[in-house]
């Protein structure tokens, strides 16, 4: 059974720093593209950042490039994403997703449960 | 980048009814890379629809995913009570950004 569990949200200040961590099992990590999508306070989902397979393609939305930093540890199964010079509006409930690249389709098909950020003074 | 608009934002329907959900790009998107996705209070989404027309794993037959170019539609054929929920359209073309519709809430009339 496929499972992404995140952690490492919480409560910091503006301009504070965070990492969070999700830990793959029940797959091959090391052969799929993964995702960082978040969703702030009763609002939609915004993508965040993509890497491939061996980490060398990093690709960000850009409210966050230069703040944000994807990266990944194939012999742990797990992805993180550094967060840098925070600010209140990257207040969110942030979730990794593992990505479909197929010839039939492009998309998201196993998600986390998710971690709450909160950026806030 | 790509701005996907979905409508209506909100829809009250009855269970056995049908439901009709939209989603406009703001330019063409391949077929491939249309997805679509539920989402209850307090979960994660939940895949539907890859390739705007397959369903994916496990997901019920009534629902099913049209359109091509700029227009593509979610339907669901008959209301069950735990259809209730939010819906996201979402692109993934050549090119990020990947951008996700605003949502359109299914709720019960």
């Amino acid at each position: 059974e496929v499972q992404l569990v995140e952690s490492g949200g919480g409560l910091v200040q503006p301009g504070g720093s965070l990492r969070l961590s999700c830990v793959a099992s029940g797959f091959t990590f090391s052969n799929f593209f993964m995702t960082w999508v978040r969703q702030a306070p009763v609002k939609g989902l915004e993508w965040v950042a993509n890497i491939n397979q061996d980490g060398s393609e990093k690709y960000y939305v850009d409210s966050v490039k230069g703040r944000f930093t994807i990266s990944r540890d194939n012999a742990k199964s797990s992805l993180y994403l550094q967060m840098n010079s925070l600010k209140a509006e990257d207040t969110a409930v942030y979730y990794c997703a593992r990505v479909r690249l197929r010839t039939e389709g492009r998309y998201f098909d196993y998600w986390g449960q998710g971690t709450l950020v909160t950026v806030s003074s | 980048e790509i701005v996907l608009t979905q409508s209506p934002g909100t829809l009250s329907l009855s269970p056995g009814e049908r439901a009709t959900l939209s989603c406009r790009a703001s330019q063409s998107v391949s077929s491939t890379s249309l997805a679509w996705y539920q989402q209850k209070p307090g979960q994660a989404p939940r895949l539907l629809i890859y390739g705007a027309s397959s369903r994916a794993s496990g997901i019920p037959d009534r629902f099913s995913g049209s359109g091509s170019g700029t227009d593509f539609t979610l339907t669901v054929s008959r209301l069950e009570p735990e259809d209730f929920a939010v819906y996201y359209c979402q692109q993934y073309g050549t090119s990020p950004p990947y951008t996700f519709g605003q949502g359109t809430k299914l709720e019960i009339k």
